[in-house]
């Protein structure tokens, strides 16, 4: 079987501020792991993805995330938060073990103070 | 552009009514997927297809019923046996292969029941 961990449904920061939103993992085969973002009554975009090599995952927007196996993490940042970043922002991971079919956590909410 | 087209955006209905969302795809694209999002629930699968005549169940497929008769299409029913229809639901799209390929969304249909 394969999960998904969002800690924390909300996270608020001011503009300019690190942003940091959290994701556990659990697979008991090699995984790929995505991140997508939502904004108001849209559907998901895609943000990065890791499926093998580099730990360290650059995407769009300037976000980036880190492949962490020891931790079963994959931890989505940003030096420095905008405006425009709040949305609703959601991690998702496939296996062998789910057919490739990704499994979606909660979400988290970003909101970001001028 | 290629994408995915989910129409209408806004739908209300009656309870009892069996109502029908359309997505429709030219990514050429051989997995479609339908997912239902409730507030704090995250994304839960309700059907996929991996190809054309072809559909499996998610984890929530009670009360709903696909059809997958050209690869461009996957309309999906909300019939009245599903007890809590109102929600946002999604439908994203898939290329069969690499399997690490991530889920094109469309921007959903909000349906109200009353």
């Amino acid at each position: 079987a394969q999960s998904v961990t969002q800690l924390g449904s909300h996270v608020s920061v001011s503009e300019g501020a690190l942003v940091l939103l959290r994701c556990n993992y659990s697979s008991s085969v090699p995984p790929y792991l995505f991140w997508y973002v939502q904004y108001p009554n849209q559907g998901l975009q895609l943000l990065l993805k890791y499926t093998t090599g580099a730990t360290l995952v650059k995407g769009i927007n300037g976000f980036e995330a880190e492949f962490k196996k020891s931790e079963t993490s994959f931890h989505l940042t940003k030096p420095s938060a905008h405006m425009s970043d709040a949305a609703e922002y959601f991690c998702a991971v496939s296996s062998l073990r789910g057919s490739y079919i990704p499994t979606f956590g909660r979400g988290t909410s970003l909101i970001v103070h001028p | 552009d290629g994408g995915i087209t989910q129409s209408p955006k806004y739908l209300f209905r009656k309870e009892g009514q069996n109502v029908t969302l359309s997505c429709e795809q030219n990514l050429n694209h051989d997995a479609m997927y339908w997912y239902r999002q409730d507030p704090g629930q995250g994304l839960r699968l309700i059907y996929y297809s991996q190809i054309v005549n072809d559909f499996q169940k998610g984890d929530i497929a009670e009360g709903y019923s696909v059809s997958r008769e050209k690869k461009e299409s996957f309309p999906l029913t909300v019939t009245s046996a599903q007890k809590n229809p109102t929600a946002f639901y999604l439908c994203a799209s898939q290329q069969d292969r690499p399997n690490n390929s991530p889920l094109h969304f469309g921007n959903g249909t909000r349906l109200t029941v009353t």
